[in-house]
């Protein structure tokens, strides 16, 4: 069965680094588009960022765009987020998530918790 | 940006009565939106695609209906287990694929 398990969440200061990841097994995860989507506490889903299949195409939410970097290494079939210069409102449930075929998401990881705070 | 609007905020329902939920796109996304189901402590769960499409295993009370920009998530007859949040999202073309704000379907 498809499983996505996130790691690397924790509590890190403003203005500093930290890299999520999200093993997947359980499919072939070179063939599917990938998403980050993240929710901060008692708020609804917000979209953040995809890539293609190959990671030869990414595309970033506003929120994120130029801080947080998507990737992905499928030789590990791992999914990344490079999250730099994290800021309080970062502060969320950040998920991994499956593109599915016929398109939006159909598999999702049980989320990781990013917290910033001095 | 597309954006997803989401009404109403909050539906209050009698088990065993039927729930309109409304999603409405600042644009066209033809027949592109998924309906997600969510419960406190877990990720969403997807029900809907294809606008009208039922996910593998979801009960047939849920229905979706709708395109271009106006959407409806019909559950017939609620149960117990269907109180919790909802949200639409659009995947027309490549991400942004935003999401809609949510509705909270509670027991009446």
């Amino acid at each position: 069965q498809v499983q996505l398990v996130e790691s690397g969440g924790g509590v890190v200061q403003p203005g500093r680094s930290l890299r999520l990841s999200c093993a997947a097994s359980g499919f072939t995860f070179s063939s599917y588009g990938m998403h980050w989507v993240r929710q901060a506490p008692g708020k609804g889903l917000e979209w953040m960022a995809s890539i293609s299949y190959d990671g030869s195409n990414k595309v970033h939410g506003d929120s994120v765009k130029g801080r947080f970097t998507i990737s992905r290494d499928n030789s590990k079939s791992t999914l990344y987020l490079q999250m730099n210069s994290l800021r309080v409102e970062d502060t969320a449930v950040y998920f991994c998530a499956k593109w599915a075929t016929p398109g939006g998401i159909d598999y999702w990881g049980q989320g990781t918790l990013v917290t910033v705070s001095s | 940006e597309i954006v997803m609007t989401q009404s109403p905020g909050t539906l209050s329902v009698s088990p065993g009565e039927r729930a309109t939920l409304s999603c409405r796109a600042s644009q066209s996304v033809s027949s592109n939106l998924a309906w997600y189901q969510q419960k406190p402590g877990q990720p969403p769960r997807l029900l809907i695609y294809g606008a009208s499409t039922r996910a593998t295993g979801i009960p047939a009370r849920f229905s979706g209906s709708g395109s271009g920009t106006e959407f409806t998530l019909t559950i017939s007859s609620l149960q117990s287990e269907d109180f919790a949040v909802y949200y639409c999202q659009h995947y027309n073309n490549w991400p942004p694929w935003t999401f809609g704000q949510g509705t909270k379907v509670e027991i009446k």
